[in-house]
């Protein structure tokens, strides 16, 4: 069964380090999102992404953030400058259509030292 | 601004019984909503959908019920496994406003045999 796959499970970084999460969608989808969860909270939508641009975009989501898909098979986020704040579990997910299901992948854990 | 949040943080069933989780909204104009199941170390896994212009979906074991009156989604499991122990998610989104998910708190269910 097709799956979202993410890289690396486990980052740790400095504050104030770029860092970018890889994500591969399933490979016939078309729209792709990220979303974080702060341990012990919900999931929080940050961006969606079509037809190589951003689609949707949440507060959390402001200029330290960015995302990228370089090649027909990678979806990145990036972040610039890290706060020890954006320390959070990061899930890639994809879909066929606009309102299709949504398909998580297993997440990169992010800590920000 | 608008939420998606659950009744109890934390569900104990025995195995073989019925499970019941619980979710209120409070946006109105919301059209879509779906079940997430969370295991620990993953990403969410869908489980079932429902759109605004139904009250009830079945699923292999699940059940939706929504009641549009009062801005309540319930997740009915049946005959409850140990496998069915994970943290549960509703999300909502409004189509009208894009496709983004809005996420529930979560509830733990804690099957015991």
């Amino acid at each position: 069964e097709p799956e979202v796959t993410q890289t690396p499970s486990h980052q740790v970084t400095q504050m104030g380090q770029e860092v970018i999460l890889r994500c591969v969608p399933i490979s016939n989808h078309l729209y792709f999102y990220w979303y974080r969860q702060i341990l012990g909270q919900k999931v929080e939508f940050l961006v969606s992404f079509y037809n190589n641009e951003i689609s949707e975009k949440s507060e959390i989501f402001d200029d330290q953030f960015s995302v990228e898909r370089p090649d027909g098979s990678n979806f990145t986020l990036k972040i610039r400058s890290t706060k020890l704040e954006d320390s959070a579990m990061y899930f890639c997910a994809s879909s066929s259509g606009a309102s299709g299901e949504q398909f998580f992948g297993p997440g990169t854990r992010l800590t920000v030292l | 601004g608008e939420s998606v949040g659950l009744h109890l943080p934390t569900l104990s069933v025995q195995e073989g019984d019925n499970s019941i989780i619980n979710c209120a909204y409070s946006n109105s104009a919301s059209d879509y909503f779906i079940w997430y199941k969370q295991e620990s170390g993953k990403g969410p896994q869908f489980i079932i959908d429902i759109r605004s212009n139904m009250d009830k979906r079945q699923g292999q074991r699940v059940t939706v019920l929504l009641n549009k009156t009062v801005k309540h989604l319930s997740l009915q499991i049946a005959a409850t496994q140990p496998g069915d122990s994970a943290v549960y998610f509703c999300a909502e989104r409004e189509r009208r406003t894009g496709y983004a998910l809005n996420f529930g708190k979560g509830t733990s269910l804690l099957v015991t045999p």
